[in-house]
């Protein structure tokens, strides 16, 4: 069956310190992937996406993710932290023949701490 | 240029009462997704219009329903509402030449059921 795994519910991280979230997925087709940002009450943001070539992917607000197709993960890092990343973290994975259908992980809480 | 925007932002209703939400995508946007996200859950994904058709169904009840609009605005109502259909209620809208593989959210709609 095709699954979206986001191991860790909660994480807390000092601000400045280096955050790495992990997402892994099981699909049979080939996937693009994405990670989304989600404030407290808000809708989604988009922060990167994959969907071919360089494994290594930059977004938005200094966040980056890398594609490694052998462990099927797609792992979102930000090398130091500030305070306004605290929110709800999403992986999500769709292919080419789920026409725009995504599945979301269940998500990571991310708290800053001073 | 307007994004994706839904109304209304918060609904509360009764259980066996039926509910209708609306999305604007945003411009240039053809194809629109409904997703429903409990409370500390990631977004399930409901069904997809594309040319004013359901083009993709999640695993929800008939309960659910939309349109899509020539304009390509889009409606999910929901028949029979249950203490379980409480949750946020997100559009997502794309273009179907970019391949959906990029899809942008709205606000959402804060559906709750007493």
């Amino acid at each position: 069956a095709q699954s979206v795994t986001q191991p860790d519910i909660h994480i807390t991280v000092s601000e400045g310190a280096s955050l790495e979230l992990r997402c892994n997925y099981s699909y049979g087709a080939t996937p693009y992937l994405f990670w989304y940002v989600q404030s407290p009450g808000q809708g989604l943001q988009l922060l990167l996406k994959y969907f071919s070539g360089d494994t290594l992917v930059q977004g938005i607000k200094g966040f980056e993710a890398e594609f490694k197709r052998s462990q099927s993960s797609f792992n979102l890092r930000k090398p130091s932290v500030h305070w306004s990343d605290a929110a709800e973290y999403f992986c999500a994975v769709g292919t080419t023949d789920s026409w725009g259908k995504l599945q979301f992980g269940a998500g990571t809480q991310v708290v800053v701490t001073p | 240029d307007a994004g994706v925007t839904q109304s209304p932002t918060h609904l509360i209703k009764t259980r066996g009462q039926q509910v209708t939400l609306r999305c604007s995508p945003k411009s240039g946007h053809d194809t629109v997704s409904w997703y429903q996200q409990a409370l500390g859950q990631g977004p399930q994904f409901i069904f997809q219009y594309y040319e004013e058709e359901e083009r993709q169904r999640g695993n929800f009840p008939d309960r659910f329903s939309g349109h899509q609009f020539p304009n390509y605005s889009s409606e999910l109502n929901v028949n029979a509402l249950l203490l379980g259909d409480s949750a946020l209620y997100l559009c997502a809208s794309s273009l179907l030449g970019q391949g959906n593989y990029e899809q942008y959210f709205g606000p959402g709609t804060r559906l709750t059921v007493t």
